[in-house]
């Protein structure tokens, strides 16, 4: 069974531009979720969406959203980019309907903000 | 207080040893707990996941669990140096509202020298 994947792999962008982040979940996962990886703030919880709906939002500001599509693929958008938003963005998938959950995770999108 | 603590390390250990590695949570309604490792310029691969108080073991690893003290662990038997990473821990906190959200300790740094 294919694992998660994420597109691009690395991306360089400049400050004020926007970028859009892409993930396949695994085969069957209706739910994925969204983190970003920072060194000095670890991993954080962006958002989950399951069955085309958001359920969660952590705690970023409103330049970072995300969508999925019928398909259970989804997509993350940062708008007017920061340099502080450099960081690697993962995405996990999970079937998101059960108690017993697992998420299992992407390879990742290296972000680069300069 | 951080909702999970880990210690960052590093963690030593002699190859052959057993490693421990230890985790606490806030949130007492939490119900599912995840170990994931992750080695550096890479992403989180799920090493074990505990959903009932006690000990479950997987080849060389054992997960531990104790909610009334709100504690849990991870003990590698026999290291080997390729186990040197980062391993992280993670409680899943949402899913009595509704959702998945993992939140994620700093993680622990584990090096295991020959």
């Amino acid at each position: 069974k294919a694992g998660v994947t994420q597109t691009p792999r690395y991306l360089i962008k400049t400050r004020g531009q926007q970028v859009t982040l892409s993930c396949s979940p695994i085969s069957g996962h209706r739910s994925v979720s969204w983190y970003q990886q920072t060194p000095g703030q670890g991993l954080q919880f962006l958002f989950e969406y399951f069955s085309e709906t958001q359920r969660n939002k952590g705690n970023f500001p409103g330049r970072f959203s995300g969508r999925q599509f019928s398909n259970s693929r989804s997509e993350m958008n940062v708008s007017t980019l920061e340099l502080g938003d450099s960081a690697l963005y993962l995405c996990a998938s999970s079937f998101g309907d059960r108690s017993t959950d697992t998420q299992y995770f992407g390879p990742g999108t290296r972000l680069t903000v300069l | 207080q951080k909702e999970v603590e880990q210690n960052s390390g590093p963690l030593s250990v002699p190859e052959g040893a057993i490693a421990s590695l230890n985790c606490t949570y806030s949130d007492r309604g939490s119900q599912s707990f995840f170990w994931y490792r992750q080695y550096s310029g890479k992403s989180p691969e799920l090493i074990m996941f505990i959903y009932s108080n006690g000990d479950k073991e997987d080849g060389r690893f054992t997960a531990q669990l104790n909610k009334a003290s709100q504690y849990v662990s991870l003990l590698i038997r026999d290291s080997q140096p390729s186990d040197s990473a980062t391993y992280l821990c993670a409680v899943n906190n949402g899913f009595s509202g509704g959702y998945n959200k993992l939140i994620f300790g700093a993680g622990t740094r584990l090096a295991v020298h020959p």
